[in-house]
């Protein structure tokens, strides 16, 4: 069975701080890494990952994928209270099971000005 | 473009009770899922549907049945409803090909109680 494992499950920092979310998995025939914002609605997309080493970066954050130890890991600088939220990590696997995303439990980050 | 829309946003329902959740998007994506989130947790997949016609199980499908009225709807159907399911449901598209994936777009939620 798929699992993902996202820690920590919460985090409290002050703006302008520096944050890294983590993000492990086990799953059969991988395909790719998401990553997803989600502020008390639905969750919003920010990077996909599917090759070990690239780095994906979107103004303040980044993300990148290590295939051989399976995680990930999510980079958010100089932290601003619009990015309080919950992060979610999903993979999808290849075959028979495409078409499926496993999610983990997610971390709650909450910046304080 | 209005992405994915749910209906209803909010219901209360009673132990035993039926209700149909609504979903519908606007992309031309092939794929549709559902999904339910707990407090503290992540999302759990329910059902999802690979293209129009086809419907497969997740998760968590029990006390569940869904139909992909075509290529725009997904629908969620409690036959039952028990308070165990009660929850926040979301519906999610996407498009996907033979070999290469996109990411999912999801709609607002409906928030349901079951008593």
């Amino acid at each position: 069975e798929d699992k993902v494992v996202q820690s920590p499950l919460s985090l409290v920092v002050h703006e302008g701080d520096t944050v890294t979310l983590n993000c492990s998995y086990e799953v059969t025939n991988f395909r790719s890494l998401l990553w997803y914002k989600q502020e008390k609605k639905a969750p919003t997309f920010l990077f996909m990952l599917t090759s070990s080493g690239i780095e994906k970066k979107s103004g303040r954050l980044s993300s990148i994928l290590d295939k051989k130890e399976l995680f990930s890991i999510l980079n958010i600088t100089a932290t601003q209270t619009g990015d309080s939220a919950v992060y979610l990590c999903a993979v999808e696997a290849r075959g028979t099971n495409a078409g499926k995303s496993t999610f983990g439990d997610g971390t709650t980050l909450t910046v304080k000005p | 473009n209005a992405g994915v829309t749910q209906t209803p946003k909010f219901q209360v329902l009673k132990t035993g009770q039926s209700m149909t959740l609504q979903c519908a998007q606007d992309m031309n994506h092939n794929s549709m899922y559902w999904y339910r989130q707990d407090p503290g947790m992540g999302l759990r997949l329910i059902y999802y549907s690979a293209s129009e016609g086809t419907t497969d199980k997740g998760e968590v499908p029990n006390g569940y049945n869904v139909s992909r009225l075509n290529k725009r709807e997904f629908s969620l159907r409690l036959e039952s409803a028990a308070p165990s399911q009660t929850s926040v449901y979301f519906c999610a598209s996407s498009y996907k090909g033979p070999g290469y994936s996109y990411e999912q777009y999801f709609g607002p939620g409906t928030r349901l109680t079951v008593t």
